[in-house]
């Protein structure tokens, strides 16, 4: 079964600062991955998705994320951190099925 | 588009009562819709898939007798937590999957459950 892994459970940077969110995955087969925000008791927004093809892949608030087979990881990036930006971010995996894991999250703190 | 509403926003209840949480694709049919548990500063636990007009199916460990899922139509699921405990209080997150789509999810705002 698929797994994901966000090795960071709080992360805090400066506005203005550039943002990289890591996640790993366990996979056997080219795996679905996106990148989900959550802010305090709201749910899911997609940021961005990959299924196939350019392994960058461009989402919405800015962010991309780059998908590499050879390390089995797909972390988020942003160049410039926005005050707004501050939230949950959560890593998942799809099997092409009804399976869904998603990592355990990574909080994003933004100082002023 | 792929907007995923759920309804009530937050409920509080008895222990030993009932409480239904509505989830609607609300411009788009989905076949799937999910339904997940997240305890605080924790990530999302899928409890069970719901398919349109079958019988849901369950994670290990999630009492299938206690949530009770219904997907009667293209657009709506519903989760009843039945006899409900002060354990069971968590925010409850549906997602739907867009029918002939490929792989992606949309998950509503989620339903804060507060048993007293």
């Amino acid at each position: 079964a698929q797994s994901v892994t966000q090795p960071d459970i709080h992360i805090t940077v400066s506005e203005g600062a550039s943002l990289e969110l890591r996640c790993n995955y366990s996979y056997g087969a080219t795996p679905y991955l996106f990148w989900y925000v959550q802010s305090p008791g709201q749910g899911l927004q997609l940021l961005l998705k990959y299924f196939s093809g350019d392994t960058l892949v461009q989402g919405i608030k800015g962010f991309e994320a780059e998908f590499k087979r050879s390390q089995s990881s797909f972390n988020l990036r942003k160049p410039s951190v926005h005050w707004s930006d501050a939230a949950e971010y959560f890593c998942a995996v799809g099997a092409g099925n009804n399976d869904m894991r998603f990592g355990a999250g990574t909080r994003l703190t933004v100082k002023p | 588009g792929a907007v995923v509403s759920q309804h009530p926003s937050r409920v509080i209840c008895k222990s030993g009562t009932s409480v239904k949480i509505e989830c609607r694709s609300l411009d788009f049919q989905a076949t799937t819709m999910f339904w997940y548990r997240q305890f605080p500063k924790k990530s999302l636990m899928l409890m069970a898939t719901s398919n349109e007009g079958s019988k849901a199916t369950y994670e290990q460990g999630v009492e299938k007798d206690k949530f009770l899922i219904n997907h009667a139509s293209l657009t709506l699921s519903t989760l009843t937590v039945t006899s409900a405990h002060p354990e069971d209080s968590s925010f409850y997150i549906c997602s739907a999957r867009v029918t002939g789509g490929v792989e992606t999810q949309y998950f509503g705002p989620g339903t804060r459950l507060l048993v007293l």
